[in-house]
């Protein structure tokens, strides 16, 4: 069965300071790769999505992920953190050609001006 | 562009009632989904739909029902509500691969008394 593991709950950092959000995922065969993110009071959207090619990719506002298939991981990266990165940020995977979307419990991210 | 338009924002329910979430995109997109938000569970499916006139089952459908009458319109029906059922609910479309990507309504927040 497939699914997504988001093991930082809460993230707390300081502007400026580095992210790393940590994303492995359980799925047999190829796979389509997404991070999301939930600013306050907002609906969620697309940051960035993987697919195929370059496993590095990169996304609004500055954020990246690494696609690393032999870990199973697609971790969100981000250089320097801003207060408005305040958020939760949702990893997601599905089959190529599959319908459903299947999301991970998601990491609130808290910075601090 | 109206986009995932999700009515009502917000709902209080008794135990027993029953009630239906509509939702609506503007946007041509084929595939629909209801999602539930609850606290240290991300996302979970509930249904989705990949086309008019087709429904499908997620990861947590019990409880509900759906509908999909037109491309437009996917509604979310809670028969007889339960406390178990309070959460945010979340309507999405996709569009169509290779550019796919999920677009959500605004949300539901949903109290079951």
């Amino acid at each position: 069965a497939q699914s997504v593991s988001q093991h930082n709950h809460h993230v707390i950092l300081s502007e400026a300071a580095s992210l790393e959000l940590g994303c492995n995922y359980s799925y047999g065969g190829t796979v389509n790769l997404f991070w999301y993110v939930q600013y306050p009071g907002q609906h969620l959207q697309l940051l960035l999505k993987y697919f195929s090619g370059d496993p590095l990719v990169k996304g609004i506002k500055g954020f990246e992920a690494e696609f690393i298939k032999s870990k199973f991981s697609f971790n969100l990266r981000k250089p320097s953190v801003q207060w408005s990165d305040t958020a939760e940020y949702f990893c997601a995977v599905k089959g190529p050609g599959a319908n459903n979307l299947f999301f991970g419990t998601g990491t609130r991210l808290t910075v601090i001006p | 562009n109206a986009g995932v338009t999700q009515t009502p924002k917000f709902q209080v329910l008794k135990t027993g009632q029953s009630m239906t979430l509509q939702c609506a995109q503007d946007m041509n997109h084929n595939s629909m989904y209801w999602y539930r938000q609850d606290p240290g569970m991300g996302l979970r499916l509930i249904y989705y739909s990949a086309s008019e006139g087709t429904t499908d089952k997620g990861e947590v459908p019990n409880g509900y029902n759906v509908s999909r009458l037109n491309k437009r319109e996917f509604s979310l029906r809670l028969e007889s509500a339960a406390p178990s059922q309070t959460s945010v609910y979340f309507c999405a479309s996709r569009t169509r691969q290779p550019n796919e990507k999920l677009f959500f309504g605004s949300g539901t927040q949903l109290s079951v008394l």
